[in-house]
């Protein structure tokens, strides 16, 4: 099946800094990635639809000037957390579509 | 705004056990699927189910997608403590394969 890697896979970083995550379709051309964000003990909430060539789709609460994405070419988006706080901690997973959704193996991201 | 409540989110059996988790939404889907999550991983597809009235089985996992394509169920025959784990119900939106997903459901099978 398709191949969607995430990376990195673990990232701790200071309070004030920004992190940027990578999401990559390995064998197939995604013109639509998907970010999801899921808290400990909860479910997947999306955040964002990543559109190639153009600007990304945010649901409603997301702040798209703190979560950046960029998807600049058919086998890559990437979300970039902007001056990150504690709170901003949490579990990233993206995924791509090829016939049906797949899922990277997710981002953790701790802000100390 | 489609979304999906399942339930129970949390589930302690026995080994042996039979247990079923549900999937609701208002909204018709074109298809569901059903996950599995370790922690720290990626969820990983159970299954997908596309018509009305569809049951699919894998080994003990029966899945069935209700005649409106509104809802959905899981059922687990006879738990194993391997069966722990996340499972997820997310529905797909027509086209764009925008995934949304259920609050999910934490089963716990002890031995």
């Amino acid at each position: 099946g398709a191949v969607v890697s995430q990376h990195p896979s673990w990232v701790i970083c200071k309070s004030g800094t920004s992190v940027k995550i990578e999401c990559r379709s390995l064998d197939f051309q995604a013109t639509t990635m998907f970010w999801y964000r899921q808290f400990p003990k909860q479910s997947l909430m999306l955040m964002a639809t990543s559109n190639e060539g153009s600007k990304a789709t945010y649901e409603q609460g997301v702040e798209k000037d703190k979560f950046l994405i960029n998807h600049a070419s058919l086998t890559l988006s990437t979300l970039t957390v902007t001056s990150a706080h504690p709170e901003d901690s949490s579990f990233y997973i993206c995924s791509a579509s090829f016939g049906r959704a797949f899922f990277g193996q997710g981002t953790r991201l701790t802000v100390v | 705004t489609q979304l999906l409540e399942q339930s129970p989110q949390f589930l302690s059996i026995q080994e042996g056990e039979n247990l079923t988790v549900y999937c609701n939404s208002s909204s018709v889907f074109s298809s569901l699927q059903w996950y599995r999550q370790e922690p720290g991983e990626g969820p990983v597809l159970l299954v997908t189910v596309v018509t009305g009235g569809e049951v699919k089985k894998l080994k003990r996992l029966t899945f069935q997608f209700g005649d409106a394509r509104k809802d959905s169920s899981l059922h687990i025959t006879a738990a194993q403590t391997g069966d722990t784990g996340l499972y997820l119900c997310a529905g797909a939106d027509t086209g764009g394969f925008k995934t949304i997903f259920g609050a999910g459901t934490r089963l716990f099978v002890k031995a």
